[in-house]
């Protein structure tokens, strides 16, 4: 089944320690990005991946690092976790992106807490 | 950068009614205006999209517009189920940005009522 998913679902944290949020996509896609989903504030952009080592920032990458040493992996880190990153992180991932378009597959979401 | 707003943050309607949820953006160079669909506890999934050489486009009981001059596109659900209640997301995609961004609005929460 082609799917994107990612680990943990929730999560309960303290301040400070480092985590990291695992996404993974089996549909051999070029493109992944993350998303933060705060209530009224919608789906905001943290980093994307066009391809293998190929990262860039979105529009809230403060607090976030991402690698992509392998197609289907996208991990998010957050190396220092503050309590204004608490909220639900969504993975996705497309075909790559450009005038042909690409629907984007989003995972089942991660719930941070960070207390 | 671009920016899209969604009207209404919620919208209640009974079961069979019609609901219409309303975008704006603001990147002219948009080209690209897909509409996702949350349900609870799950990740947003596609449901319809549009390009911006086309005006409307139905998908059985959805259907979605776009009047590129004003820069705002438009979901329409007809004939409303229960099922259909969840969250909904507009978003646009520009040239600018190297088409490789998705901007979403805020999303507005449908509830249908039986």
């Amino acid at each position: 089944e082609a799917q994107v998913t990612q680990n943990p679902r929730y999560l309960i944290t303290v301040t400070g320690k480092k985590l990291t949020v695992t996404c993974s996509q089996n549909m051999n896609h070029e493109y992944m990005s993350w998303y933060r989903q705060d209530p009224g504030l919608g789906l905001r952009q943290i980093y994307y991946s066009m391809n293998v080592e190929v990262t860039d920032k979105g529009d809230v990458p403060e607090g976030y690092k991402v690698s992509r040493k392998e197609k289907r992996n996208f991990p998010l880190i957050l190396e220092s976790p503050s309590p204004n990153q608490t909220s639900l992180y969504f993975c996705a991932s497309s075909p790559a992106l450009g005038l042909a378009g690409g629907e984007q597959y989003f995972g089942p979401g991660t719930r941070l807490t960070v207390t | 950068g671009e920016n899209v707003e969604q009207h209404p943050s919620t919208l209640s309607v009974q079961e069979g009614d019609s609901a219409v949820i309303k975008c704006t953006y603001s990147d002219s160079a948009s080209n690209y205006f897909p509409w996702y669909k949350q349900e609870l506890g799950k990740g947003p999934q596609l449901i319809i999209d549009i390009r911006s050489n086309v005006g409307e486009k139905k998908d059985q009981r959805i259907a979605v517009t776009l009047n590129k001059t004003a820069k705002h596109f438009s979901l329409h659900i007809t004939e409303t189920q229960p099922e259909d209640s969840a969250v909904y997301f507009c978003a646009a995609r520009s040239v600018n940005t190297g088409f490789q961004k998705l901007v979403f609005g805020t999303g507005t929460r449908l509830l249908v009522s039986p």
